[in-house]
């Protein structure tokens, strides 16, 4: 069965530094890996996909990240953090099998100016 | 504006009053689905539906309802409300993964729903 775990609820980092938001997964079948982020009082909107095409996969705002298949991981990195990154991030994974989309529990993201 | 809406965005109600939160979108979407998120608890589907008058439970389908007889509106509904339903619901839709197009889900804005 496929399942996500993001590691740490709360990141904190300082404005400029580096972005790391960790993401692990579990899939019997080659999956189909998201990150989407939530705003305060909005709905998710996504940030990046990885459907197989290439395992760097570039987002929006600065965001990337890449799919590592021996490590399982799907982690989301940013060079430098900005104060409007300041937001919670969920990893989600799809098997393909169906539309089912599954979510981790969300990793909410500080920046310290 | 490619959308998908929710009314109402919040609402306050007592135990055991029927309630509906509608779900619309402009997308043309085949699948729809509702989650409720909690903190610490991430999002958790509570029914989908992968086309019109075709829904199926969640992980989390108790004291819920859905219905879909049209394509672009797929309403919760809450027969008899219970405080541990207080929560922030989401609806999302997406095109169905056979077209071999992007499988991302488009979520609206949130309900956030208060069961005294």
């Amino acid at each position: 069965a496929q399942s996500v775990t993001q590691l740490g609820s709360h990141v904190s980092v300082s404005e400029g530094a580096l972005v790391l938001l960790r993401c692990n997964y579990s899939s019997s079948v080659p999956p189909y890996l998201f990150w989407y982020v939530q705003y305060p009082n909005q709905g998710l909107q996504l940030l990046l996909k990885y459907t197989s095409a290439a395992t760097l996969v570039k987002g929006i705002n600065g965001f990337e990240a890449e799919f590592k298949k021996s490590e399982t991981s799907f982690h989301l990195t940013k060079p430098s953090a900005h104060m409007s990154d300041a937001a919670e991030y969920f990893c989600a994974v799809s098997e393909g099998r169906d539309d089912k989309i599954i979510f981790g529990k969300g990793t909410r993201l500080h920046i310290l100016p | 504006e490619a959308q998908v809406t929710q009314n109402p965005r919040y609402l306050i109600t007592v135990t055991g009053k029927k309630l509906t939160v509608t779900c619309s979108q402009n997308m043309n979407h085949e699948y729809m689905s509702w989650y409720r998120q909690d903190p610490g608890l991430g999002l958790r589907q509570i029914y989908y539906s992968m086309n019109v008058e075709v829904t199926d439970k969640g992980d989390v389908p108790e004291g819920y309802k859905v219905s879909r007889k049209e394509k672009r509106n797929f309403p919760l509904i809450l027969e008899s409300p219970s405080p541990n339903q207080t929560s922030l619901y989401f609806c999302a839709s997406s095109l169905p993964r056979d077209r071999g197009r992007s499988r991302e889900q488009f979520f609206g804005p949130g309900t956030r729903l208060t069961v005294l």
